[in-house]
């Protein structure tokens, strides 16, 4: 199905372990990104990246690591995973740069480390 | 950086008008942008603002002032599917913020019957 899409969609996993949050957009976009969503702090940006091969870090990228090896995926890993990481995750694509900044969301990843 | 205020909550009745304020101090960016979530869901987009002035689009409207760093959603016509939370966002335009994404912390509307 066309879109942006995100999985597993709920996660449950243990102190220590890696997790990985898979993330794919059918529309080439050139920008994905992802953020976090804990209450009190609306959508924090953890990793974006512009194009294949170019990521950059957010606001809070401290034990998250991205990869873009193809334009459409965007999969997101917690190397060791803490309960600090609980939370709703969300991944974003856009266009490439101009007037129109529209971004189109996954419906979400809820992680719970326990 | 880019910094995001708004309120946190907004309460309204039925058929109401509601202004959601936000404030903002950035670098430098494209426009401001406004999405809507409801519980549970993925924000979705509303509006963007490129440049001064009033954007209209049915029953929401939006607004900028670069000069005051200040832009708001207006809600008219209330209904209670318009419950839900609302962030306001900037795309930067240049050097290390170019291209992010940055969102408010969001405003839980409320609307009562």
């Amino acid at each position: 199905d066309a879109g942006i899409t995100q999985s597993p969609r709920y996660k449950i996993t243990e102190t220590g372990r890696q997790v990985t949050l898979m993330c794919h957009q059918t529309w080439s976009h050139s920008y994905m990104f992802w953020y976090r969503q804990d209450l009190g702090h609306g959508l924090r940006l953890i990793y974006y990246s512009a194009a294949a091969d170019i990521t950059d870090k957010g606001e809070v990228p401290d034990g998250y690591v991205v990869s873009r090896s193809k334009t459409e995926n965007f999969p997101l890993t917690l190397e060791s995973a803490t309960r600090s990481q609980t939370s709703v995750y969300f991944c974003a694509s856009s266009e490439r740069l101009g007037m129109n900044t529209e971004a189109f969301f996954g419906q979400g990843t809820r992680l719970t480390v326990v | 950086g880019q910094s995001l205020e708004q309120p946190s909550e907004v309460t309204a009745v039925e058929g109401a008008i509601v202004q959601i304020n936000c404030t903002y101090q950035t670098s430098g960016f494209y426009g401001l942008s406004w999405y809507q979530q409801h519980d549970g869901g993925a924000p979705t987009f509303l509006s963007y603002n490129a440049l001064d002035g009033l954007e209209e689009t049915g029953r929401f409207s939006s607004f900028l002032s670069r000069s005051d760093s200040y832009g708001y959603l207006l809600l008219q016509e209330l209904q209670m599917k318009d419950s839900a939370s609302y962030f306001c966002a900037v795309r930067g335009d240049r050097g290390s913020t170019l291209g992010r994404l940055y969102f408010g912390r969001g405003t839980q509307l409320t609307v009562w019957p």
